[in-house]
């Protein structure tokens, strides 16, 4: 079964407004973690932002947050006032519990946002 | 700073032919490392991950091997590459007890023809 579901393969949204990528994920462990990543056409990875399940508050970093819903399972990533070097692809990714010491990461399919200028 | 090398960034081998890739990190120790996989417009799959020198499990059977030979160095290896092991490779660490976030490499993108 898949743990983390991102339903857009692909977004559109225009320069300076906001957008909202969809994440829902699956786990029975009460202690886990939610992250987003940006993967523009070079290949890297990087992060943006994290969200621990005890966390009261959504998490912010600049111009991006997460609306945590808890209950229902989801951690969306809102971008906003989008650039047009916001155009890459995102994953939604999940840590579960510990893992010998480590975590181990689940990542979604991905979406690609287009940002139109 | 925490740094990620991979290398080499794009190869291209044979079906059949051996595979080496090297992940080393700078800049932490005992680091938990990670080997991740990404098919062509897919997310990423794990592949491997390693918690210390010479500790390798495996997430995903199949023709490709991870080792662990110093702290900072990863390595995924292959004695006969496969057309369906195509993919951009990815490195990862996380660092510290907390481990948030993982850090990951530049990857290697793989053609096997």
């Amino acid at each position: 079964a898949q743990k983390i579901t991102q339903t857009q393969p692909g977004m559109f949204v225009q320069e300076k407004e906001a957008v909202t990528l969809d994440c829902t994920y699956d786990t029975s462990d009460p202690s886990y973690g939610l992250f987003w990543y940006k993967q523009p056409s070079s290949g890297e990875m990087i992060f943006l932002i994290y969200q621990g399940s005890y966390d009261q508050q959504n998490a912010t970093e600049g111009r991006y947050s997460l609306n945590f819903q808890k209950a229902r399972k989801s951690a969306n990533l809102v971008i906003s006032a989008s650039q047009l070097g916001d155009s890459a692809m995102y994953f939604c990714a999940m840590r579960e519990g510990a893992l010998l010491g480590g975590f181990k990461t689940i990542f979604g399919a991905g979406t690609r946002l287009f940002v139109k200028a | 700073s925490q740094t990620i090398h991979q290398w080499p960034a794009t190869l291209v081998q044979p079906v059949g032919s051996p595979l080496s890739l090297e992940c080393t990190v700078e800049g932490t120790s005992n680091p938990n490392l990670y080997w991740y996989r990404q098919a062509a417009g897919r997310g990423l799959q794990l592949l491997f991950y390693s918690v210390g020198i010479g500790q390798i499990s495996s997430e995903v059977p199949q023709n490709l091997s991870a080792s662990r030979p110093q702290d900072r160095q990863f390595i995924l290896s292959s004695k006969k590459l496969l057309l369906s092991d195509s993919g951009f490779y990815l490195c990862a660490h996380t660092a510290g007890d907390l481990g948030y976030e993982q850090y990951f490499g530049p990857g290697t993108r793989l053609t096997v023809t």
